[in-house]
């Protein structure tokens, strides 16, 4: 398997406009999980999925922020609009239970 | 509210030198604490996944204990090279389904 895999690696955008970062989990796992990372304040959870269910997204900062997962094999997270703020690597990850695995990152830069 | 916690932030130690790395955890009724190395730039690698009925893994020159009654875990590097230095994350979760819960993490350089 070639592991977890997010698309775009990089990502630079002016403020306002859409931010879509996508994920495909490692096949055959059942929870997906979105993470993003800042100096200030580490690794912080933003939703995770179960069996491609929205279990918890307290850690969604705000409504402009949304995920799906419309099936086992892909999900997105999206900021609309975006802010300097939003200025982070976004890291998806996935488990079967068990270890979870994670991608390589997106690391977003709004301007 | 699972909190995870890492001593100290930063260390610097020579080549060769056999090293602890420390990490606590509020609730005790965790189902994996896991160790994580991420280099500058990059992804997380899963290093060591402790379940909550094992008290220790190991892989090569790494190993890690897990110690659920003090709320502890320790990975223990021996011999340690430069291409050790990296930032070493701990996580714990508390179903096999659920979120890790990360420590800031600990950076670690090794000097030759």
């Amino acid at each position: 398997d070639a592991g977890v895999i997010q698309s775009p690696r990089h990502e630079v955008t002016e403020m306002g406009q859409e931010v879509t970062l996508r994920c495909k989990p490692i096949s055959g796992h059942n929870s997906l999980f979105w993470y993003r990372q800042t100096m200030m304040r580490g690794l912080e959870l933003l939703i995770y999925f179960n069996n491609n269910v929205p279990i918890d997204d307290s850690g969604m900062p705000e409504d402009r922020f949304s995920a799906k997962m419309p099936n086992a094999s892909f999900s997105t997270l999206k900021i609309q609009p975006s802010e300097p703020r939003d200025s982070a690597v976004y890291f998806c990850a996935s488990s079967s239970p068990g270890p979870a695995f994670f991608g390589p990152g997106t690391r977003l830069t709004v301007l | 509210k699972q909190e995870v916690t890492q001593i100290p932030a930063a260390l610097s130690v020579p080549e060769g030198e056999n090293l602890v790395l420390n990490c606590s955890f509020t609730d005790s009724a965790i189902y994996n604490l896991q160790w994580f190395r991420q280099d500058p730039g990059k992804g997380l690698t899963s290093l060591l996944l402790i379940q909550s009925s094992q008290r220790e893994q190991t892989s090569g020159r790494l190993n890690a204990s897990l110690d659920k009654s003090s709320g502890r875990s320790t990975l223990y590097i021996a011999a340690s090279q430069p291409g050790d230095s990296a930032t070493y994350l701990c996580a714990a979760d508390n179903s096999g389904n659920t979120p890790l819960v990360f420590g800031k993490g600990t950076r670690l350089s090794v000097i030759a």
